[in-house]
């Protein structure tokens, strides 16, 4: 398993503005993801990120909105553009080290926005 | 469409009472299925996978089986500190991961 933090733990943003949630992992990994977990509905896969290269977005969520950093195996950062109240959730990373392989959640990110 | 559906929704058991958790998928070409435990205000935590029909795994109190179709998370002999969400998720191409909305367990002393 890997030890997974988060940064913030929380935080309430006002509408239009932006907010960036760090991810630290104990060691090298080779896959980092980052999940939403909206109230009442399941963990939806946001994108995959990438080592050195842009990170792979799934279908529904967009670079501009959410745009992801990976300078390294260890860490990533996600970033939520021009917030709304329907940005509102619990946004999560989670690392594998294999794609077939089980991945481990961090802690999460409780994002209000007003 | 992929589709992960457990129940039930919510399930509520005395101390001792053992049941079971479902979670029913319709993907093509299943992975792997696998099953997390979330308390509240943390994320998930692993605590199985399970690659084809037949197999089954344990860990403590929880035993963890699969068919064609779906997957079952037997619990024998709950204790309160077994409460908790447990969440069902498959993987069918790459790395993502389609979960299902969860069962919702609290056991009671």
């Amino acid at each position: 398993s890997a030890v997974i933090s988060q940064k913030p733990s929380r935080d309430i943003c006002q509408r239009g503005t932006s907010l960036t949630i760090q991810c630290q992992v104990d060691s090298q990994v080779t896959m980092m993801f980052w999940y939403r977990q909206q109230p009442g509905q399941s963990l939806t896969l946001i994108a995959t990120a990438n080592q050195g290269s842009e990170a792979t977005y799934e279908s529904g969520f967009v670079i501009d909105k959410f745009p992801i950093s990976r300078p390294n195996l260890t860490f990533s950062t996600l970033t939520v553009s021009n917030m709304s109240p329907e940005d509102s959730s619990i946004y999560l990373c989670s690392v594998a080290r294999e794609s077939r392989e089980e991945q481990y959640f961090g802690p999460g990110t409780r994002l209000t926005v007003t | 469409e992929d589709q992960v559906t457990q129940s039930p929704e919510a399930l509520r058991l005395q101390e001792g009472e053992s049941s079971s958790l479902n979670c029913s998928y319709t993907v093509s070409g299943l992975r792997g299925l696998f099953w997390y435990r979330q308390d509240p205000g943390k994320g998930p935590e692993f605590l199985f996978t399970l690659y084809s029909a037949g197999e089954e795994k344990e860990k403590e109190r929880l035993k963890a089986t699969l068919t064609k179709k779906e997957s079952f998370l037997h619990i024998t002999a709950p204790k309160p500190e077994d409460s908790a969400t447990y969440l069902c998720a498959v993987q069918v191409a790459g790395y993502a991961l389609n979960f299902g909305k969860g069962t919702s367990l609290l056991v009671t002393p």
